[in-house]
């Protein structure tokens, strides 16, 4: 089965602080994403990364960085958290078949929900 | 940017019923998916479907991408279908997967 692990399910943080948001997934995915998600507005892109130490900005990467280091581990950082990031966070990884077919297949991990004080 | 609407927003049903929800999308594109978001949270990927129709179990979906929109039915509903149900489109560029666009949602409540 396709496995998609969030390092916290619930945080509370304030103002200031630096968050550490980690996804790891086992299914050797080129592509992982990073979303966040408020009600009224759905779903986000923030970054997202294609291969190893590649990423790419979202529509909201403001006040977001994010880390590839390894295939399987995608990290999203709020260097100075705001309450405007309370949210919840949503890490997705997809493969692509280079030369058979795009398939893009997007799964998510179970969410980190970020209150910020 | 592409435009997604779902519709209805809403939708209460009696278990038993069917439904039909629909996803419209403003420009050409060669990824579409549905998805399920339980009332935990999770979302689940229901289908990849870019064109044509794929049935799994009580759920099937339609793509015409040459109109732009895309159909989930959900027959025999069952209390455990509730929750919010997302399209999201994209288009998908060799080698970087591509990034989705997702609708906002149809919220579904399904009553025993």
């Amino acid at each position: 089965d396709v496995k998609v692990t969030q390092s916290s399910r619930y945080l509370v943080k304030r103002t200031g602080e630096k968050v550490f948001l980690e996804c790891v997934q086992d299914m050797d995915h080129e592509n992982m994403f990073w979303y966040r998600q408020d009600p009224g507005l759905g779903l986000r892109l923030i970054y997202f990364s294609y291969d190893v130490k590649m990423k790419e900005k979202g529509d909201i990467p403001e006040g977001y960085s994010v880390s590839r280091e390894k295939k399987e581990r995608f990290s999203l950082i709020l260097e100075s958290t705001s309450t405007n990031q309370t949210s919840m966070y949503l890490c997705a990884s997809s493969l692509t078949l280079a030369g058979v077919q795009y398939t893009g297949e997007l799964f998510f991990g179970e969410g980190s929900r970020l209150t910020v004080l | 940017g592409i435009q997604v609407e779902q519709s209805p927003p809403d939708l209460i049903l009696q278990e038993g019923a069917n439904s039909t929800l629909r996803c419209n999308f403003s420009d050409s594109v060669n990824n579409l998916q549905w998805f399920h978001q339980n009332p935990w949270g999770q979302l689940i990927n229901l289908f990849y479907i870019p064109s044509g129709t794929k049935q799994n179990g009580r759920l099937s979906a339609t793509t015409v991408a040459t109109e732009r929109y895309s159909l989930l039915y959900i027959s025999s509903s069952q209390t455990t279908d509730s929750g919010v149900y997302f399209c999201a489109v994209g288009k998908v560029v060799y080698n970087q997967g591509g990034k989705l666009i997702f609708g906002q949602g149809t919220e579904l409540s399904v009553k025993p």
